[in-house]
């Protein structure tokens, strides 16, 4: 039973199109995060939510848009994709926010997004 | 300047070696590191971390945080096949810091039977 589960895998879209990650955690843990991974391996935090409230916004392009329904799932949201949105994106998550809990996430396998 | 800089290699090492992977900083207020792998085409696992500067060991595997020098590195002793992977320094401010972690580049190590 896979602990940080992410749909779709793949996802091969057109220039302006929108689309949805979805992730759910079975764990029980209180903060979820969309991290990016870009062609060079670098892996950079968008977003995070600690039991549904958003706690972390980087510097993301307001056309991502994340949501928590509940404390065990989160989805990301993207409207009139580019190219530059071509990567990697993780899901993961940690027993909490602060302490040394927040030191230990598991990551989702990952959703690769490919704009064409 | 990243705030997380790692050689990202590639290193390729015989089965038994010693691997020594490496980061460096700039930002003075992280107080925990961790390693994270990274197999091929799968989400990145914690490996360990350690809090502030000093050694920390699991297994075939030994951490170090030097902080006066802003300096980590991994330790792998008698290497494996199955280490075979893209290791992922990260880090992370203390108190309120909420759960945000740095990453650096990740090194690709591959070790050859």
């Amino acid at each position: 039973d896979t602990a940080v589960s992410q749909t779709p895998k793949y996802l091969v879209t057109q220039m302006g199109n929108d689309k949805s990650i979805k992730c759910e955690q079975n764990l029980g843990h209180d903060t979820m995060y969309w991290y990016k991974q870009d062609s060079k391996k670098f892996l950079k935090i968008m977003f995070s939510y600690n039991n549904k409230e958003l706690i972390i916004n980087e510097t993301v392009p307001n056309r991502f848009s994340p949501k928590s329904p509940d404390k065990a799932h989160l989805n990301l949201h993207i409207n009139s994709l580019e190219l530059g949105d071509s990567a990697v994106y993780f899901c993961a998550s940690s027993q909490s926010w602060t302490g040394a809990g927040a030191n230990v996430l598991t990551f989702g396998a990952g959703s690769r997004l490919t704009v064409l | 300047q990243k705030e997380v800089e790692q050689d990202p290699g590639p290193l390729s090492v015989p089965e038994g070696a010693i691997v020594s992977l490496n980061c460096t900083y700039s930002n003075s207020a992280f107080q925990y590191f961790m390693w994270y792998r990274q197999y091929s085409r799968k989400g990145p696992e914690l490996l360990m971390y350690t809090y502030s500067s000093g050694n920390k060991e699991d297994g075939r595997f030994t951490a170090q945080v030097d902080k006066s020098s802003k300096y980590i590195s991994l330790f792998i002793r008698d290497s494996q096949p199955s280490d075979s992977a893209t290791y992922l320094c990260a880090m992370r401010e203390g108190g309120t810091s909420y759960g945000k972690l740095t990453f650096g580049q990740g090194t690709i190590l591959t070790v050859h039977p």
